[in-house]
């Protein structure tokens, strides 16, 4: 068990620019979600992915953030024409979909700041 | 509309003593889940403590325990014992029971144990 690993760990852009994270569940997890951290505030639930259905999307979610899991194994969030507003720690988390509402597991994040 | 609030910021404790931290929550549903999770400085969140609000009993996780008013919707942690690595972001979390498996966390407390 590698845990849930996330790439890059941190990511400074300009805004207006395109920006792609990955996240790399732990490899028997069937769930994978993403949320966002900003200072001082706790995750807040972007979206959540069984396999590779996209089965919850947050209307945090706008039109510039896309997220996919095109296999069912890794997943990528983009966000296109960033943003000041967009800079935060991007948080991936996955979890077995037998074991229900228990734990999710969480990886170490992506810190985004946009300039 | 789920909501869930800590309303300690920052707490500190002596080694070897025991801190409550507290959390409260609103809900219309009655079937739902609470956690606590615990973010150490510059590492991923991981899971303390889950409560089902279906039972009464409180959960516990060795030196971790919580307090579960229902009535009250409050949920509070108890750390006894405390150890330094006990130093970290301390999140509450709310899942509804169906549907969803999205968290709605509190804006967390830094709590720092004191040797």
């Amino acid at each position: 068990d590698t845990g849930v690993s996330q790439d890059p760990r941190h990511k400074i852009t300009k805004r207006g620019q395109n920006v792609t994270f990955r996240c790399d569940p732990i490899s028997e997890h069937n769930r994978l979600y993403w949320y966002r951290q900003t200072l001082g505030q706790g995750p807040e639930f972007l979206t959540y992915f069984q396999n590779e259905a996209q089965l919850e999307k947050s209307r945090l979610l706008s039109d510039r953030f896309s997220a996919e899991r095109p296999k069912g194994s890794f997943s990528t969030l983009e966000i296109q024409r960033t943003e000041q507003g967009d800079s935060a720690m991007y948080l991936c988390a996955s979890s077995l979909a037998w074991q229900g509402k228990r734990a999710q597991y969480f990886g170490p994040g992506t810190r985004l700041l946009v300039l | 509309a789920q909501t869930v609030t800590q309303s300690q910021p920052e707490m500190s404790v002596q080694e070897a003593e025991t801190v409550t931290l507290s959390c409260t929550y609103d809900t219309s549903e009655n079937n739902y889940y609470l956690f606590w999770y615990k973010q150490p400085p510059s590492r991923q969140m991981i899971l303390v403590i889950r409560q089902e609000a279906y039972k009464q009993q409180n959960a516990t996780e060795n030196r971790f325990s919580v307090n579960f008013q229902k009535a009250a919707k409050s949920f509070s942690l108890k750390i006894s014992d405390s150890q330094l690595g006990d130093t970290a972001m301390y999140f509450c979390a709310f899942m509804i029971g169906s549907g969803t498996y999205k968290y709605i966390f509190g804006t967390g407390t830094r709590l720092k144990v004191l040797a």
